[in-house]
């Protein structure tokens, strides 16, 4: 079955902090892997994305995100964390050939200052 | 225009009624999605409209649930006769479709449907 875990549904890190995501999947074709963030009161914007190549992308906000064909994960990290990073995070995963992307449930991250 | 739009932003209606939301995608994106987001949950797929493809329908939950897209642009997404379990935020994507390479889908701030 196709599906996207985030193990945590729940993360608090200090401001400053590094931070890692943890995004595995399920897929049957050559998946395409992507991170949205939804801040409050703001729709899902595009962190980074995943299609091919460099197994390390990176995206905007300073985050970015390696994946790994044999773990089938892609992990989304931000060295320093800052306040306005506090907002909920989904991966999904797609393929060329499928538009309908498959959801992860989403990590809500806090950030203490 | 600047982004995909949805309205209204918020709407509450009496079980039973019939509701019917909007988007508007980005101009020139011949794709377009809709989600729903159940407080605690991910995003559930809906429908995907491609062009002048016949959409697919395979994420609507029951045939109270319908949605058109007229002119390859604006999509209005209908629940008839609504039950309390259709509240949720419903959000449109639409990208720019069909392509060599996949293409960002841009979302809408969703319309958040409470249903009494």
């Amino acid at each position: 079955a196709q599906s996207v875990t985030q193990p945590d549904i729940h993360i608090t890190v200090s401001e400053g902090a590094s931070l890692e995501l943890r995004c595995n999947y399920s897929y049957g074709a050559t998946p395409y892997l992507f991170w949205y963030v939804q801040s409050p009161g703001q729709g899902l914007q595009l962190l980074l994305k995943y299609f091919s190549g460099d197994t390390l992308v990176q995206g905007i906000k300073g985050f970015e995100a390696e994946f790994k064909r044999s773990q089938s994960s892609f992990n989304l990290r931000k060295p320093s964390v800052h306040w306005s990073d506090a907002a909920e995070y989904f991966c999904a995963v797609g393929s060329y050939n499928n538009r309908k992307l498959i959801w992860g449930l989403g990590t809500s991250l806090a950030v203490n200052p | 225009g600047a982004g995909v739009s949805q309205s209204p932003s918020n709407k509450v209606t009496e079980k039973g009624k019939d509701v019917e939301l909007r988007c508007d995608p980005i101009s020139g994106h011949t794709a377009l999605y809709w989600y729903r987001q159940s407080l605690g949950q991910g995003l559930e797929f809906l429908i995907y409209f491609q062009g002048n493809s016949a959409p697919d329908k395979s994420g609507l939950p029951s045939d109270r649930f319908s949605a058109e897209r007229t002119g390859g642009s604006v999509s209005t997404l209908t629940i008839q006769r609504t039950q309390q379990e259709d509240s949720a935020v419903y959000l449109c994507a639409s990208s720019r479709g069909e392509g060599s390479s996949y293409n960002e889908q841009f979302f809408g701030p969703g319309t958040r449907l409470t249903v009494l």
